[in-house]
């Protein structure tokens, strides 16, 4: 079965770093780019950045170029979302999700990261 | 950046109507549009892709139509476990970015 796993939810002050996790299984992970998508509360989805875990290629949306850093260890196929300096308007749940070989489309998802930031 | 607009916000239906979704795009994406549901405290799941093509597993009650900038979902028959958020996403331009809807949620009338 294809799965992907995310870290646990966190909570975070103003200013802290964060990197959270996204471990895939159940295919050959380096086949496929993985995406993060964002949903603040009672909102809608935002497409955030993707890696390609073959060479660790990545592309950002605009609105998050800048903000976060997706990396990706193939060596134990997990992909990361990391934050140098969180605001309190990052609070949100974040997932991943894999990328289809054929198109864009986004299937699997893993099963989402609640971020909490206040001080 | 591609704009994708659903309508409408809200769409309130009874068990065993019809459900009729709709996703516009700004400017055409082709056929390079997918489908989403969504149930409360839950992630995405992949209902259509290729504007028209249901994903594993997705009933037959969940029909993709449209290309170009008009987009439409129709969920034939309602059923209890189909009450959810709906999201359109494009990714014509693939990469580098990709966007999705605003979201319709389909409420028990």
């Amino acid at each position: 079965e294809v799965q992907l796993v995310q870290s646990g939810a966190e909570v975070k002050k103003p200013g802290e770093s964060l990197r959270i996790s996204c471990k895939g299984s159940g295919y050959s992970f380096t086949s496929y780019w993985i995406s993060w998508v964002r949903q603040m509360p009672g909102k809608g989805l935002e497409w955030m950045g993707r890696i390609d875990p073959s060479d660790s290629y990545t592309n950002y949306s605009p609105s998050f170029q800048g903000h976060v850093t997706i990396s990706a260890d193939k060596s134990i196929s997990t992909a990361y979302l990391q934050w140098s300096s969180l605001k309190a308007s990052d609070t949100a749940m974040y997932y991943c999700a894999r990328l289809a070989v054929a198109g864009g489309w986004f299937d699997p998802w893993g099963q989402g990261t609640l971020v909490t930031v206040s001080s | 950046e591609i704009v994708m607009t659903q309508s409408p916000a809200t769409l309130s239906v009874s068990p065993g109507e019809r459900a009729t979704l709709s996703c516009r795009a700004s400017q055409s994406v082709s056929s390079n549009l997918a489908w989403y549901q969504q149930k409360p405290g839950q992630a995405p799941r992949l209902l259509i892709y290729g504007a028209s093509t249901r994903a594993t597993g997705i009933p037959a009650r969940f029909s993709g139509s449209g290309s170009g900038t008009e987009f439409t979902l129709t969920i034939s028959s309602l059923q209890s476990e189909d009450f959810a958020v709906y999201y359109c996403q494009q990714y014509n331009n693939w990469p580098p970015v990709s966007t999705f809807g605003g979201g319709t949620k389909v409420e028990i009338k």
